[in-house]
């Protein structure tokens, strides 16, 4: 089935500074989108890219779906504490075949903010 | 609006017992899902409902797992018998439809098998 390559898998960083994670994939997405999950709760959804090259922001977070659609980033600029948690990719198939629908996660990127 | 209810929020079993967790789906949403999340990794899909039709069961454990959502609307997972590996943070979520890729999770139920 289809993996999703998430990198880093940790992050430390000081409150202001911008970050950046990425996410690879062997297989074609037809969405890809950005998660995060914070302790003892569900992922709540950040960002959702549907084009390939497009780039959407939500605030303080960009995102970017890759050209060859098997791939995405997303970057946080001028980080504060409550960034802290971990961050999911995950790609979507489109239509056709039984995976239609399907939402595959990366491993996570974990954010630690110090203050 | 109210989110996706999922209950018991925590569960302690010893193996081979059984356990069943509910999920409450947003209003309207016709897609549901139940992942898997073990400590330390991304959620895995175990489920995907439409409406009360199964549309992806590939990753399901069918030998111990089953999950049913009779109605359309809230759905049960079972585990029995439990393993040790089954310990992990059992997801809820739920979509308008199938296309969409906008899930929204409950806060999960956690499974500990001792």
């Amino acid at each position: 089935g289809q993996q999703l390559n998430q990198s880093p898998q940790s992050m430390f960083i000081q409150e202001g500074e911008d970050v950046s994670m990425n996410c690879t994939s062997s297989s074609i997405f037809n969405t890809w989108l950005w998660y995060k999950q914070d302790p003892g709760e569900g992922p709540v959804l950040l960002i959702a890219l549907y084009k390939a090259g497009e780039l959407t922001s939500n605030g303080r977070l960009t995102a970017q779906f890759g050209i060859t659609r098997k791939d995405s980033f997303l970057n946080i600029s001028a980080s504060i504490p409550s960034d802290v948690g971990i961050y999911f990719c995950a790609g979507q198939l489109g239509a056709g075949g039984t995976s239609y629908g399907k939402l595959t996660f990366g491993q996570g990127t974990i954010l630690t903010v110090h203050p | 609006e109210a989110g996706v209810a999922q209950s018991p929020r925590y569960k302690i079993i010893e193996k081979r017992q059984s356990v069943a967790f509910w999920c409450n789906p947003i209003s309207g949403h016709a897609t549901l899902y139940w992942y898997q999340q073990i400590l330390g990794q991304g959620p895995k899909l175990l489920i995907q409902f439409q409406n009360n039709g199964v549309v992806d069961d590939s990753q399901l454990p069918k030998d111990r797992f089953s999950a049913e959502r009779l109605k359309g609307v809230d759905s049960t997972l079972k585990i029995q018998p439990a393993k040790l590996e089954d310990s992990a943070v059992y997801l809820c979520a739920s979509s308008r439809h199938r296309e969409a890729g906008e899930l929204f999770f409950g806060e999960g139920s956690r499974l500990t098998v001792l």
